[in-house]
């Protein structure tokens, strides 16, 4: 089967600029998550989608980021304006139905994202 | 909020040991372990998962699971230099439906 799909895989951006990450889970993935890994650390969950609609948002700063899942397929996070701080990899993960308990994730090639 | 903890290494071991990545978590009520891999520059992909108390086998690689003491481990038999990466463990939420990972920890496999 088809693995988790994201572009692009590298981006470079000035600081206050705003920027666009795609993501387009493996068939069937009822469940899309859209984590930040800073340089050295683990991976951090900003989003998490049940089909169309939004599970956990909790720990996305939603003054500057947001994101969606129209049609509970593919999904989209942006960030408006960009920090430095926010120079990171942004990962989307899927997950079949009953989600991470049973299943774990599989994680796309994730997106690099250099703020200067 | 579950913490979940690794010492981030390096550990470096010669090629042929056991490699011994230690994971702590903070939530009694966790149920599903994962024990994730990332090489440098490329994202996790999944090793191992382990659900009940005990040891979980898969060729080189052994989960073990201690719910009483909040511990998870992983074994790396016969380790080769391409088993240097970042060992990433992960524990489900309380939802159970996300995963919350540690730190990672560094192995580093010399020849």
């Amino acid at each position: 089967e088809a693995g988790v799909a994201q572009s692009p895989r590298y981006k470079i951006i000035e600081k206050r600029q705003s920027v666009a990450f795609w993501c387009n889970p493996i068939s069937g993935h009822a469940t899309l998550y859209w984590y930040q890994q800073i340089l050295g650390q683990g991976p951090k969950l900003l989003i998490q989608f049940q089909n169309n609609g939004v599970v956990d948002d909790s720990q996305l700063p939603k003054d500057r980021f947001s994101a969606e899942r129209l049609k509970g397929v593919d999904s989209t996070l942006k960030i408006q304006p960009a920090k430095l701080e926010d120079s990171a990899v942004y990962l989307c993960a899927s997950s079949p139905g009953q989600g991470a308990y049973l299943y774990g994730y599989t994680f796309g090639s994730g997106t690099r994202l250099t703020v200067v | 909020q579950k913490e979940v903890e690794q010492n981030s290494g390096p550990l470096s071991v010669p090629e042929g040991a056991i490699a011994s990545l230690n994971c702590t978590y903070s939530d009694r009520g966790s149920q599903s372990f994962f024990w994730y891999r990332q090489y440098s520059g490329k994202s996790p992909e999944l090793i191992m998962s382990i659900y009940s108390n005990g040891d979980k086998e898969d060729g080189r690689f052994t989960a073990q699971l201690n719910k009483a003491s909040q511990y998870v481990s992983l074994l790396i038999r016969d380790s080769q230099p391409s088993d240097s990466a970042t060992y990433l463990c992960a524990v489900n939420d309380q939802a159970g439906t996300a995963l919350i990972f540690g730190k990672g920890t560094t192995l580093s496999v010399s020849s």
